[in-house]
């Protein structure tokens, strides 16, 4: 069975770096074609795609948030980590890891974990 | 940068059809994957690939993708089917991009 489970603060500063954890079990983070994705939701708002990483090790970035953000992993302790630097409000969101499936599902996201509410507030 | 334009909320009676709409600029040419979000809960994956459902989806959640608009179409609604319905692509200018995510009521 695949899962993913994230871990971090629940509160962050504003001008704080924010670390997320993501934990999965079920599939391997450096073989098959597939990967971990980053996606966010403000409260009563759209879902944002923030960063992924594949098997291979190659990341991806959002455009808008890539001087903040950044994707890395742990192999050999099947966790992917998330960083973002200079938290502000507006980044008060629930924070989702996905596994991400190449081929016949072209990038989708087929698992998701349950989500991490991080509150941004002095 | 790209853009995916969909209705804010579409209402249906039980057991009738509901039809979600999913606009950009030649969405046909893209992969399209549908998202559900049911109140408090993770998001789900129903369709992905325009047409394709996961395994455990039921055959009642169906997705197609001719043109400019790009359509997901849940028939014989239940109660159970009220959710948001998030559309999803990729874009070389705007990275994975997620749809408005509009609210499905059941009447």
């Amino acid at each position: 069975q695949v899962t993913l489970k994230e871990s971090g603060p629940v509160l962050v500063k504003p001008t704080e770096t924010l670390t997320l954890t993501c934990t999965v079990s079920g599939f391997s983070l450096s073989n098959g074609r597939m990967g971990v994705s980053w996606i966010r939701q403000p409260p009563g708002k759209a879902l944002e795609w923030l960063a992924h990483i594949f098997s291979n090790d190659e990341k991806f970035c959002s455009t808008s948030l890539k001087s903040r953000l950044t994707i890395s992993r742990d192999t050999s302790n099947s966790q992917v980590v998330l960083t973002m630097t200079n938290m502000d409000p507006v980044d008060t969101a629930t924070y989702y890891c996905a596994r991400i499936l190449e081929g016949d599902y072209r990038d989708s996201f087929d698992v998701w974990g349950q989500g991490t509410m991080v509150t941004v507030s002095s | 940068s790209y853009e995916l334009t969909q209705p804010h909320s579409v209402s249906v009676a039980t057991t009738q059809m509901a039809r979600i709409t999913c606009g950009g600029d030649n969405i046909g040419s893209k992969a399209v994957h549908w998202y559900q979000q049911k109140p408090g809960q993770d998001p789900v994956l129903v369709i992905y690939s325009d047409s394709n459902r996961p395994s455990g989806i039921p055959e009642r959640f169906s997705g197609s993708n001719p043109g400019n608009t790009t359509t997901l179409t849940v028939s014989r609604i239940e109660a159970g089917d009220e959710a948001d319905y998030y559309c999803q692509v990729w874009d070389s200018s705007s990275d994975h991009l997620f749809g408005g995510g509009p609210k499905l009521t059941v009447l």
